[in-house]
C-alpha cells in the first residue's frame, strides 16, 4: 500500500505547466517531494508539514489539503530540465520512514 | 560536504554469493534509511537505523537480508546467498531527524546477480 500519484506519465512541450497529484488512503501529516533523473538518485525539492500549506522552489511550487490526504506539486513555465521521475512521500508508519508514491514520470520536450 | 557516500556503485555477484553494500551519511545525519528499486518502478523501503539500533525492518525480507549502522563506520546492506530476483538499484538515504528535515538519497548500487 502506498500513496497513489496521477498521471503516471506525462508529455509537455517547454513552456507548458503541469499538476502532478499525491492522494493517500491515510492520514497525512506531512508530504515530501523528490525528483528522480534516469539513472540518478532522487533529489529532495521541498516539504510540507501543515495542512493548507504552500511552498515554493523557482517556478515548482505545492500545496497540501490535509483533509482531503493530498498533495500536488505545480510545475510553471517547465524547461527540458524538468524532465524526470517525480515522487511524493510521506511518514506513513508513525516513525520518520517515508513511503513513497507510485511515481510520475515527467517529460518535457522542447 | 560530502554527501551521502555509496559504494560500491555496480556490483555483480553470481548466484549464491554474498553482495554487501556500504553507506556513509551526511555528517551530521544519524539517521539512515534503505530502499530498493526496480527498473522504471518506484522506492521500496527495506530498512530505518540510526547508531546501533534497527528502528524499523518491516521491508526487509526475514531471510538472508540483513543491516547494520554500527557505532563506527558505515551503514551496511547485507545480502546472503543472492538470486537473480536481488538484481535492483540500492539507494541509501540520511537525514538529521525530525518532521522538518528532507532525506538526501547516494548515488545507489547497482546489484546485478548473474
Amino acid at each position: 500500500q502506498q500513496p497513489v500519484q496521477s498521471p503516471q506519465a506525462v508529455i509537455l512541450r517547454e513552456g507548458e505547466d503541469a499538476v502532478i497529484n499525491c492522494s493517500s488512503s491515510k492520514a497525512l501529516y506531512s508530504v515530501h517531494w523528490y525528483r528522480q533523473k534516469h539513472g540518478e538518485a532522487p533529489v529532495f525539492l521541498m516539504i510540507l508539514l501543515k495542512g493548507g500549506e504552500q511552498k515554493g522552489h523557482e517556478k515548482i511550487s505545492a500545496s497540501f489539503n490535509e483533509k482531503k490526504q493530498q498533495s500536488s506539486l505545480y510545475l510553471t513555465a517547465s524547461q527540458l530540465s524538468y524532465s524526470g521521475t517525480y515522487f511524493c512521500g510521506t511518514p506513513w508508519a508513525g516513525n520518520e520512514k517515508l513511503t513513497f508514491g507510485t511515481g510520475t514520470r515527467l517529460t518535457i520536450i522542447p | 560536504n560530502a554527501g551521502v557516500m555509496q559504494n560500491p556503485r555496480h556490483l555483480v555477484r553470481r548466484r549464491g554469493q554474498e553482495a554487501r553494500l556500504r553507506c556513509s551519511p551526511m555528517k551530521g545525519h544519524s539517521h539512515v534509511y534503505w530502499y530498493r528499486q526496480l527498473p522504471e518502478e518506484g522506492l521500496k523501503f527495506m530498512v530505518y537505523l540510526q547508531k546501533e539500533n534497527i528502528i524499523d525492518e518491516s521491508g526487509m525480507p526475514k531471510e538472508r537480508f540483513s543491516a547494520e549502522f554500527p557505532k563506527e563506520g558505515p551503514s551496511i546492506l547485507r545480502i546472503q546467498q543472492v538470486v537473480r530476483g536481488d538484481s535492483a538499484a540500492y539507494f541509501c538515504a540520511s537525514s538529521r531527524g525530525g518532521e522538518n528535515y528532507g532525506y538526501t538519497f547516494g548515488s545507489g548500487t547497482r546489484l546485478t546477480v548473474v
